[in-house]
């Protein structure tokens, strides 16, 4: 059971926006520290989507953003495209546990 | 081009050894902290270990502390995961990534990554 919680799984249609949560504790997002999002596409390695918690690397499209708040961060990908259909994570660092921790990973499937 | 290609995977029976390499290539090596992360079948990302620039500071999942070294040679340009008393829940694409800044590597995200050396424990 993965300390940072992803839902298990979103979908929309093409064009639609579609957001992905990932809930953490007092000891990870909620003391501060930094959330970045990666997209694992099937048979890849995972590739870096979303920075501290809402910077683009270079390359990435702006239909992917990120946003945190609270114990909690979002990632959302909006004019959503065949292409996006992959794994999703989230990570951060957990002070209690003095280690990076990941989610669980949300699979999106385009409609 | 920056880039990092994993090696030493492979089939180990239960309770043996093994060494993984991540050789490093197109950026300065000895400037990055670097870390392990691994992948079992159809499962989520699972991060390992990481290792300081210089060496000097080591951290682990509870889930390998004590049987998983990592360690690295800069004058190599290479990262390696020492994996001791293999379990077959061990089994997984072991993968080495680098974090995106020198600076405090241990809160920051991983912008390269190798493709994956696969290692199975079984008997």
């Amino acid at each position: 059971q993965s300390v940072l919680t992803q839902p298990p799984s979103v979908s929309g249609a093409p064009g639609q926006r579609v957001t992905i949560s990932c809930t953490g504790t007092s000891s990870n997002i909620g003391a501060g520290y930094d959330v970045h999002w990666y997209q694992q596409l099937p048979g890849t390695a995972p590739k870096l989507l979303i920075s501290a918690n809402s910077n683009r690397p270079s390359g990435v499209p702006d239909r992917f953003s990120g946003s945190k708040s609270g114990t909690s961060a979002s990632l959302a990908i909006t004019g959503l495209q065949a292409e996006d259909e992959a794994d999703y994570y989230c990570q951060s660092y957990d002070s209690s546990l003095s280690g990076v921790i990941f989610g669980g990973g949300t699979k999106l499937t385009v409609l | 081009q920056v880039h990092l290609v994993e090696s030493g995977g492979g089939v180990v029976q239960p309770g043996r050894s093994l060494r993984l390499s991540c050789a490093a290539s197109g950026f300065t090596f000895s400037s990055y902290a670097m870390h392990w992360v691994r992948q079992a079948p159809g499962k989520g990302l699972e991060w390992l270990a990481v290792i300081s620039y210089d060496g000097s500071y080591k951290y682990f999942a509870d889930s390998v502390k004590g049987r998983f070294t990592i360690s690295r040679d800069n004058s190599k340009n290479t990262l390696y995961l020492q994996m001791n008393s293999l379990r077959t829940e061990d089994t997984a694409v072991f993968y080495c990534a680098r974090p995106r800044t020198t600076e405090q590597w241990l809160y920051r995200g991983m912008d390269v990554w190798g493709q994956g050396t696969t290692v199975t424990v079984s008997s």
